[in-house]
């Protein structure tokens, strides 16, 4: 079945630090690929997508690139701010399915 | 309002208890979902539903679970006799179309659910 493997958090960096959280995933076919994020007291919400291979996703300076040869979606950001703590979850959609199958999620802590 | 609500937001019970669980997705969208994000865990798949289809129930976990969705919009989980082991975040979303590839869902802040 479908799967997605995040790296375990926490992970805490200073403001201004350059980000990377791992994800990779098992799937067949060719899945769509997604990043959602869960701001402190607020639901999940998308951040960015990629449907095919080689597509980067990208929003609020976040980028992620779908590679299916390492079948990987990092996500990564430039410079973070305080305000990018959160929890950010990776997730695919297999072919012909509906239902979103997500990591476990990895906590983001920014500190001034 | 503009976003998935649910009700309650928090809900304490008793070992045995039945429970029911609200979601209030966005006007006008067809595809509803609910996922159980357990501690440390994942959202872990429930329930999906879109139109007048019948729902996907592969992923309720047990038959103490079940959902309902009246006239295409608001929707009910209902878990009976609860166990200590059903204490999660119930969270709920909704698509405007079918969902599926590229479709964004937009979730609920969730049911803090805790079996006691």
């Amino acid at each position: 079945g479908n799967s997605v493997t995040q790296m375990e958090g926490p992970v805490t960096l200073s403001e201004e630090a350059f980000l990377t959280i791992n994800c990779t995933y098992t799937a067949t076919g060719y899945p769509s690929l997604f990043w959602y994020v869960q701001y402190p007291g607020e639901g999940l919400q998308l951040l960015l997508k990629a449907t095919k291979a080689d597509d980067k996703g990208s929003n609020k300076g976040f980028e992620a690139t779908y590679r299916k040869e390492t079948t990987s979606f990092h996500l990564e950001k430039g410079s973070v701010q305080v305000s990018d703590s959160a929890v950010y979850f990776c997730a695919l959609v297999g072919t012909g399915r509906r239902a979103l199958t997500f990591g476990s999620g990895t906590r983001l802590q920014v500190q001034p | 309002g503009a976003g998935v609500s649910q009700s309650p937001s928090n809900k304490v019970t008793e070992k045995g208890k039945d429970v029911e669980l609200r979601c209030d997705p966005i006007s006008g969208h067809t595809a509803l979902y609910w996922y159980r994000q357990s501690l440390g865990q994942g959202l872990e798949f429930l329930i999906y539903f879109q139109g007048n289809s019948a729902p996907d129930k592969s992923g309720l976990p047990s038959d103490r679970f079940s959902a309902e969705r009246t006239g295409g919009s608001v929707s009910t989980l209902t878990i009976q006799r609860t166990q200590q082991e059903d204490s999660a975040v119930y969270l709920c979303a909704s698509s405007l179309t079918q969902g599926g590839r590229g479709e964004k869902l937009f979730f609920g802040s969730g049911t803090q659910l805790s079996v006691l």
